[in-house]
């Protein structure tokens, strides 16, 4: 059971908006702790999607944004298009347990 | 660009020791500014933190499995390193390296290897 908590799956029509929560709780990102998102297709490795809460690396398009307030945060998606379909999971950092932890992974599917 | 690349037997037997090396190109571990981490993903579920370690060889791992792993560095060849002691089926899973975009232990990872799959059986 992961740390950090998110919905196994989420869906929209192409062109809709989508949001994926990720919960934690006082220790993580409650405490202040940036939260981190990846992108992953199937039989590939995460792609860095989202880091510190809001901010896209490059290449990233900005139909994705994400946000985060008190013990959770979120990633959202304008815009969906059917490239979008993947797994989504969130990163952050546990200052009880003393290292990283991730969600348990959002698998999006576009209708 | 940043490239990392896992090596290692895909095959392990029970109780034995996996062994992984990360090759980093395009950038150097000694340079410090990141930390260098070893995640895998077991079949069809998500990723688990393995732990990760900093250039000086200072080393964080999951509690988890803190009694069974070792990371280590070597500077000189640019790669990282992962042992998993007395490994069982549990253990099978897809292994990636990664690195962290600073030396935050909060901070995110920007960059990983394409993966490899460790299979643990007699």
């Amino acid at each position: 059971q992961s740390v950090l908590t998110q919905p196994p799956s989420v869906s929209g029509a192409p062109g809709q908006r989508v949001t994926i929560s990720c919960t934690g709780s006082t220790s993580n990102i409650g405490a202040g702790y940036d939260v981190h998102w990846y992108q992953q297709f199937p039989g590939t490795a995460p792609k860095f999607l989202m880091y510190g809460n809001g901010n896209r690396p490059s290449g990233v398009p900005d139909r994705f944004s994400g946000s985060k307030s008190g013990t959770s945060a979120s990633l959202a998606i304008t815009g969906l298009q059917a490239e979008d379909e993947a797994d989504y999971y969130c990163q952050s950092y546990d200052g009880s347990l003393s290292g990283v932890i991730f969600g348990g992974g959002t698998k999006l599917t576009v209708l | 660009q940043v490239q990392l690349q896992e090596s290692g037997p895909g095959l392990v037997k029970p109780s034995q020791t996996l062994s992984l090396t990360c090759s980093v190109s395009g950038a150097s571990i000694s340079s410090g500014g990141y930390y260098w981490s070893w995640i895998r993903q077991h079949p069809g579920t998500g990723l688990e933190w393995i732990g990760y370690i900093y250039y000086a060889g200072s080393t964080y791992y999951n509690s988890s499995l803190k009694s069974r792993i070792t990371i280590s560095v070597d500077t000189s060849k640019n790669q990282f390193f992962l042992k998993l002691n007395s490994v069982t089926a549990a253990d099978t899973a897809v292994y990636y390296c990664a690195r962290g975009y600073s030396t935050s232990p909060a901070a995110g990872m920007d960059v990983w290897g394409q993966g490899t799959t460790v299979t643990v059986s007699s």
